[in-house]
Order: structure tokens, then sequence, then C-alpha cells
């Protein structure tokens, strides 16, 4: 069975501090990874993806197999990336599991 | 169309009721998902059609629920004899590429409250 934990339900940071926002997995295979965020009466989108190794809105994340992480990160923080993040697994099989979220707050 | 569109976007009903859901995808994706997301939790994975046929509808929770996408592009969830457990969001979700590996476009989603 496949299984994503976000261990931080809130994660508040100063603007132009360094964030990271934690994601493990379990998984027996080879696992696609996502981070999704939904902004304040916005609807789910698609962050970034670990297949295409990208840095979006200065986001980016590594997956690192031996520690079953997918943790994201950001170097310095604004306050629009205030929202909802989640990270997510994908497999061949069709479906995807989603951690709980992480509500990220940058104070001004 | 311009993005995934989701029917009614809130939805009152009592319980032991009748509810249906639909979903308009994007145009020209073949892969269709409904997901259910309860407060607090992230999405739960209910159903996935692949064109017209159910690939996977694992996540669905029991009988009372059902879904279908006759044309292959516009899909109903059908919640029979509904329960307050029943509340939550649920999410429809479609992808161009036949499979969730290269990421979803979800819809706006619609809030089912049961009373």
């Amino acid at each position: 069975a496949q299984r994503v934990t976000q261990p931080e339900k809130l994660l508040s940071v100063f603007k132009g501090a360094p964030v990271e926002l934690k994601c493990n997995y379990s998984y027996s295979g080879s696992p696609e990874l996502f981070w999704y965020v939904q902004y304040s009466r916005q609807r789910l989108q698609l962050l970034l993806r670990h297949i295409s190794r990208e840095s979006i809105k200065g986001f980016t994340a590594d997956l690192n197999k031996g520690e079953t992480s997918f943790h994201l990160k950001k170097p310095f923080a604004q306050e629009e990336d205030s929202a909802m993040y989640y990270c997510a697994l994908s497999t061949n099989a069709g479906k995807s599991t989603f951690g709980d979220g992480t509500t990220l707050t940058v104070k001004p | 169309g311009a993005g995934v569109s989701q029917t009614p976007s809130n939805k009152v009903t009592e319980k032991g009721k009748y509810v249906e859901l639909r979903c308009d995808p994007i145009s020209g994706h073949t892969a269709l998902y409904w997901y259910r997301q309860s407060l607090g939790q992230g999405p739960e994975f209910l159903i996935y059609f692949q064109g017209t046929g159910a690939a996977d509808d694992s996540g669905l929770p029991n009988d009372r629920f059902f879904a279908v996408r006759p044309e292959g592009s516009v899909s109903t969830l059908k919640i029979q004899r509904t329960e307050r457990g029943d509340s939550a969001v649920y999410l429809c979700a479609s992808s161009s590429s036949g499979g969730p590996n290269y990421g979803y476009t979800f819809g706006s989603g619609t809030r089912l409250t049961v009373v």
C-alpha cells in the first residue's frame, strides 16, 4: 500500500526566510511524486513534478529514495506563497495518494 | 473547455436522498478522476476513467456510490441514499497523458452537505 505523510499541519515563516515543507512516502515500487498547491479561494493546482525536475515560483523538490522523502524548498519565502500545500504520489496503476497537507503562512 | 468544470458548486441534500455531481473535463483529456476531500484531509481517490470505462473503482466506499462517463468526456458521480458521512468536497480532475504521472488539472469541486 502507498502512503504519503506530511508531518507538519501548520508552518509559519517570515518573508525572506527559507522554507521547507516535508513529505515522506512509502511505496515499494518507483513512484512519481508531485506537489500541489491551493491558494485561498482557488482550486487545487499542480505546482511541480518530480519527473520534470523543474523549479516553479522558486520552489524545488528533490526525491530522496534512500530517505523516501520529497521535501519542497524555497530559499526566500514570499507572502504570496501562503497557501495549502499537498504532496502526492502516483503510480502507473492510475490513482494518486495525497498527504493531508501543510498550511504555509508567510508573515511580513 | 478552458478548464475542468464541476456542477453544482454547492449541494445541500437531506439524508436518504439521491444526488448527482457532474464533471466536464478539459477537452481531449482521456483520463478523468474523482476524489473526495473531507475537512482537514487530503484528497482521497474514488474512481478513475480511461475513456468511457472505469479503469479503477477501488476507492468507491460502498455500492451507494456509482460513476459513469458514457461518451468519454462528461462524467457523473451518483450517490444513493446519502448519509451525513458523505458530506465532503468532491473533486474531479483530468489528465492529458492517459495516466496520473504528468499531474492533474482539478476542478473547483462540489461541496456536498447532507443534513
